[in-house]
Formats: C-alpha cells, sequence, structure tokens
C-alpha cells in the first residue's frame, strides 16, 4: 500500500491563480479530510468527506473546494490564491465511524507558496 | 467547541532522559480520544500514541506513555531513555466519538534531544 498520496509537495502561486492540490489513498477508506498547518497554530480542519459524493466544511473553508467523486481521490481546488494560503496542506483518511482504531494516517503534505 | 493547549513551545533534554510533555483541553464531551503526533523535520505526521477517553488505563507504546487525568482534563507525553530520533514537534489533539471525525490540534511543543 502506497497510504496517502499527496502532489506536488512544493508549489508557488502567484495571487489569484487558481491550482488543485491532489490527495489519493490506496487503503479503501471513506472518510478523507483537508487540514493545514501554519506557524503557530497547529492543524486546523478545511474539508472532510465521509464517502464518495459527499463533502462538508471544517473549521477554515473559505477559498477552498472540494469534490469527491471516488472513494480514492479528495483533491483541493484553490480557485483565486491569496498570499493567506500560504501554508502546509495536509491530506488525512481513515475508516469512518467509532471504533479502536479511530486512526488518520496522513499523507506527506505539500506546501504552497503565494506571492 | 473544543480546545487544546500545549503550554511548553520548546524543550529540550540530553539523551537518555526522561522528558515529559504537557496537554490540557477543554470540552463538554463525555466520549472522545486523545492523541500525540510527532512531526519530525520531514513534516510527516507520525502517530505516537492514542487514548480512549472512557479506558481508565494509560495507554503506553515502547518508550511512549501517557498519563491521562479525566477530571482534570490532563493528556501527558512522558518520552523514556529520548533518542536523538525523538527529535520533533509533537502535537497533542482531540477526537470527539461519533462526531465528523475532526481533530482539534494543540499548538505543538518543540522537542530536541541534545547528544
Amino acid at each position: 500500500n502506497a497510504g496517502v498520496t499527496q502532489t506536488p509537495k512544493f508549489q508557488v502561486l502567484k495571487t489569484g491563480q487558481s491550482m488543485t492540490l491532489q490527495c489519493a489513498q490506496d487503503m479503501n477508506h471513506e472518510y478523507m479530510s483537508w487540514y493545514r498547518q501554519d506557524p503557530g497554530m497547529g492543524l486546523r480542519l478545511i474539508h472532510y468527506s465521509v464517502g464518495a459524493g459527499i463533502t462538508d466544511q471544517g473549521e477554515v473553508p473559505n477559498g477552498y473546494n472540494v469534490s469527491r467523486s471516488t472513494t480514492e481521490d479528495f483533491p483541493l481546488r484553490l480557485l483565486s490564491a491569496a498570499p493567506s494560503q500560504t501554508s502546509v496542506y495536509f491530506c488525512a483518511s481513515k475508516w469512518y465511524g467509532s471504533s479502536g482504531a479511530n486512526v488518520l494516517t496522513f499523507g506527506a503534505g505539500s506546501r504552497l507558496t503565494v506571492l | 467547541a473544543q480546545t487544546v493547549t500545549q503550554s511548553q513551545p520548546e524543550m529540550s533534554v540530553q539523551e537518555a532522559e526522561t522528558v515529559t510533555l504537557s496537554c490540557t483541553y477543554d470540552t463538554s464531551e463525555n466520549n472522545y480520544y486523545l492523541f500525540w503526533y510527532k512531526q519530525p523535520p520531514s513534516r510527516q505526521m507520525i502517530l505516537v500514541i492514542r487514548q480512549e477517553a472512557y479506558k481508565q488505563q494509560n495507554a503506553t507504546e515502547n518508550r511512549f506513555s501517557v498519563n491521562f487525568q479525566k477530571a482534570a482534563k490532563s493528556f501527558s507525553l512522558k518520552i523514556s531513555d529520548s533518542q536523538l530520533g525523538d527529535t520533533a514537534m509533537y502535537f497533542c489533539a482531540f477526537m470527539k466519538m461519533g462526531g465528523n471525525e475532526k481533530l482539534t490540534f494543540g499548538t505543538g511543543t518543540r522537542l530536541t534531544i541534545i547528544p
């Protein structure tokens, strides 16, 4: 298993440009999510999905768009990038529902810089 | 809403010594999970240890153990026989059971193991 794969690992954008951060998992996890990590703030939830066709907002959703057309993929779209979106982005997945194995598996992160 | 507080931004300890990282949280929930994640310079988020709130017994994983005090809402991590590879950022995190599976993170403690 490759686990959770994020691409690209690094990206520099200009203000107003659009881009998509890709996330794919091969563990058949129903639940997928996107977090952003900013200095001194820990990780914050942007959007999440509990299955194909179902998405919902997290703590900091403004400026981001998501869709979930397959179980494996959960892309994060920035439609018009702003400097405030400069951050490290993590995708994470797990089986959905309460259980003893309620553990998120994280991708390696994508560092995005918006100039 | 839940909050997680890590009051030690940075710590350092000599190799082979024991170190304890503090974490407190605030919640009105009764059923939840608590986690410690490690983030080395590679940026990967690695689960260190997990505690279910309904379990009174403190979780242990080899050199890592927790002191879970539910009434005090405290969840400290003890690292015994510290090793150079333990150098990393450590994040405490909270997840409500049966909710949207959101992790609420603290701001992290940067731990340096000194040779």
